[in-house]
């Protein structure tokens, strides 16, 4: 069975601070694996997408990073600003066209 | 290209009432999901259909919410009748069905139900 997690669940940090956020899977037999952007209340923005074959994609801020060796992925946002405040989720395509989230991390970046 | 309609944005019920969603995903998407999200979880697969057809709805429960695609475009999520704990974000995605490294799934804005 696939699983995906994420950790920390929350993350606290100060307006400037690099960060990195958490993803793991359980099957290693994974497509691609997408980073989504969720405001309260909102739908899923998607921020990055890193197929089986890469290791790492990068847009603006953020890098994200693929090991299907060790089952993770990393989100590295830099020069963080509160308008990053939002949750962060990952979820990794597997056969079927499936996608298996995990349970976000909320990220508040204070002013 | 426009992304994928989500119909309507909030809605507020109460229980045991009925209440149903619309979602139009993106033009050539042949690939359609329903996912449930209860506050502070990750999104949770309802119902998944390729075309009109249903691929995987084994986490729908059928005692209560159905959902159709018509001519496998639009579709339809029904509950009914509803409970507190359907209070939730209902998501729609949609991708192209061929599952390729660079196949990417793209969301609606949700609907936020809240069953009182």
């Amino acid at each position: 069975k696939q699983e995906v997690t994420q950790i920390p669940a929350a993350l606290s940090v100060p307006e400037g601070e690099n960060l990195v956020l958490n993803c793991s899977f359980t099957d290693s037999a994974i497509y691609n694996l997408q980073w989504f952007r969720q405001d309260p209340g909102k739908g899923l923005t998607s921020l990055l997408l890193i197929q089986s074959s890469q290791r790492e994609q990068t847009s603006g801020r953020l890098n994200a990073s693929l090991d299907k060796s060790s089952g993770r992925s990393t989100l590295y946002i830099a020069a963080s600003q509160p308008g990053d405040s939002a949750t962060y989720l990952c979820a990794g395509r597997y056969n079927f066209n499936k996608f298996y989230f995990g349970s976000g991390t909320k990220l508040n970046v204070k002013p | 290209e426009a992304g994928v309609a989500q119909s309507p944005r909030y809605k507020i019920i109460e229980k045991r009432q009925s209440v149903a969603f619309w979602c139009n995903p993106i033009s050539g998407h042949a690939t359609l999901y329903w996912y449930q999200q209860i506050l502070g979880q990750g999104p949770k697969l309802l119902i998944q259909f390729q075309n009109n057809g249903v691929v995987d709805d084994s986490q729908l429960p059928k005692d209560r919410f159905s959902a159709e695609r018509l001519k496998g475009v639009d579709s339809t999520l029904k509950i009914q009748p509803a409970k507190l704990e359907d209070s939730a974000v209902y998501l729609c995605a949609s991708s192209l069905p061929f599952l390729r490294d660079s196949t990417e799934a793209f969301f609606g804005q949700g609907t936020r139900l809240t069953v009182v």
